[in-house]
């Protein structure tokens, strides 16, 4: 079955520790996203990536980081710089073109938390 | 500045109908997405609106408005499974593919 897989599913982070989030997806999508989700907020963007090897800042991007090697990959990482990292993390992807009614699909989530 | 805009939560009894405001003011428009998000899942598609008018899929509905930067989603014939939050996002005049997000309007069906 085609889709967008995250993982792990719960995530604990320790103080000045580095983490990274997996997230792959076999739709054979173009473009894919990091969000991050707090209770009672919206989803906001972190990253977002239209090719492989090219991503750009979304509007919360401060202590995350990113990479694009492959198409179907889009792993993030929550640096130590982060210092509020407790959130719901979701990855999407989707096809570029369209008009722009192409719509995102989202993996699971991450859910991440100090210890 | 981007800004979108849904109520907090609705109560609605199985059976009936409930219609979910958003209202946008960003620096471009190009479509308007709803998604619904049951507590601790992924956000899944719902609709699609680039155009002004009504939008039918089975027991959900979705109304575009873009003079008054407005939509609603309309879910018809209430079930218990429909208990969610519903997400209303905008795609701004960046026509490649980031979204906004409302913070969401959470709505409880009870029996």
């Amino acid at each position: 079955d085609g889709g967008i897989t995250q993982s792990p599913k719960y995530l604990f982070r320790k103080e000045g520790q580095n983490v990274t989030l997996s997230c792959e997806q076999n739709l054979n999508h173009d473009a894919m996203y990091w969000y991050r989700q707090d209770p009672g907020q919206g989803l906001r963007l972190i990253y977002y990536s239209q090719i492989v090897n090219d991503f750009q800042k979304g509007d919360i991007a401060e202590g995350y980081s990113v990479s694009r090697e492959k198409k179907e990959s889009f792993p993030l990482t929550v640096t130590s710089a982060q210092k509020n990292p407790t959130a719901f993390y979701l990855c999407a992807s989707s096809m570029l073109g369209g008009g722009g009614n192409q719509p995102q699909h989202f993996g699971d989530g991450t859910r991440l938390s100090i210890l | 500045g981007q800004n979108i805009d849904q109520p907090t939560e609705m109560t609605a009894t199985e059976g009936a109908i409930v219609q979910i405001n958003c209202t946008y003011q960003t620096s471009g428009f190009n479509g308007l997405f709803w998604y619904q998000q049951h507590a601790g899942e992924a956000p899944t598609f719902l609709s699609y609106n680039v155009l002004d008018g009504l939008e039918e899929k089975g027991r959900f509905s979705s109304f575009l408005s873009r003079s008054k930067g407005y939509s609603y989603l309309l879910l018809k014939e209430l079930q218990m499974k429909d208990s969610a939050s519903y997400l209303c996002a905008v795609r701004d005049g960046d026509s490649w593919g980031k979204l906004q997000f409302g913070a969401g309007t959470q709505v409880v069906v009870t029996p």
